[in-house]
């Protein structure tokens, strides 16, 4: 059974970066689609990004200029990197496999954003 | 982008019932629609793909339906196990977009 493991700071300073990293077990991370989508506290989902396990990224045009996301096939894991944070980007973060319909997901963090 | 729309945004239901809900799309994404289950504290749940394929493990009590612009999820016999929020999503193109999610509670 395919799970999803994220980890990272709970608590990020304005004007940081947020780094947060997805660890995959019980299946390769080999040939499949992985992505990352956030809830902040009390409203709906947003799409943050998705990489192909070769490296290839696509990015939500609204965080496009703040975000990256990578791959390390030795480790089974895929990352994030959100820049600049303010509190708009204080929310749970959650991975998930799959391009368009995304069947496996991790628990999510809580990732906030304050001083 | 392409935005989503759900109605309504919260219905009440008794157990037994039939629960509607429908979601519209900006424009045409075929048949590249998904729902998803999510409780309160946990990750969402894929339900349905391609508007009207039920995930396996999924009961048969959920249903999908649709294409082009609108499509509706149904739940033919509303239990109290059901209580979540339910969001439909886009995935005809980038980025991937979501609905803002119906509130489906048991009276």
């Amino acid at each position: 059974q395919v799970q999803l493991q994220e980890s990272g700071p709970g608590l990020v300073k304005p004007s940081e970066t947020l780094s947060l990293t997805c660890t995959v077990s019980g299946g390769s991370i080999n040939s499949y689609y992985w992505t990352w989508i956030r809830q902040p506290p009390g409203k709906g989902l947003e799409w943050i990004g998705q990489i192909y396990y070769t490296g290839s990224t696509n990015y939500n045009p609204s965080l496009k200029s703040r975000v990256t996301i990578s791959v390390d096939t030795s480790k089974n894991q895929f990352s994030l990197k959100l820049s600049s944070v303010t509190a708009a980007d204080t929310a749970v973060y959650y991975c998930a496999r799959g391009r368009g319909a995304n069947r496996y997901w991790g628990q999510g963090t809580l990732v906030t954003v304050s001083s | 982008d392409i935005q989503m729309t759900q109605s309504p945004s919260s219905l009440s239901a008794s157990v037994g019932d039939r629960v509607t809900i429908t979601c519209q799309a900006s424009q045409d994404i075929t048949k590249y629609l998904n729902w998803y289950q999510q409780k309160l504290g946990k990750a969402p749940k894929l339900l349905i793909y391609d508007a009207s394929n039920l995930e396996t493990g999924v009961p048969s009590k959920f249903s999908g339906s649709g294409s082009g612009t609108d499509f509706t999820f149904t739940i033919s016999s509303l239990q109290p196990e059901d209580v979540a929020t339910y969001y439909c999503q886009q995935y005809d193109s980038l980025p991937r977009t979501f609905g803002p999610g119906t509130k489906v509670d048991v009276k």
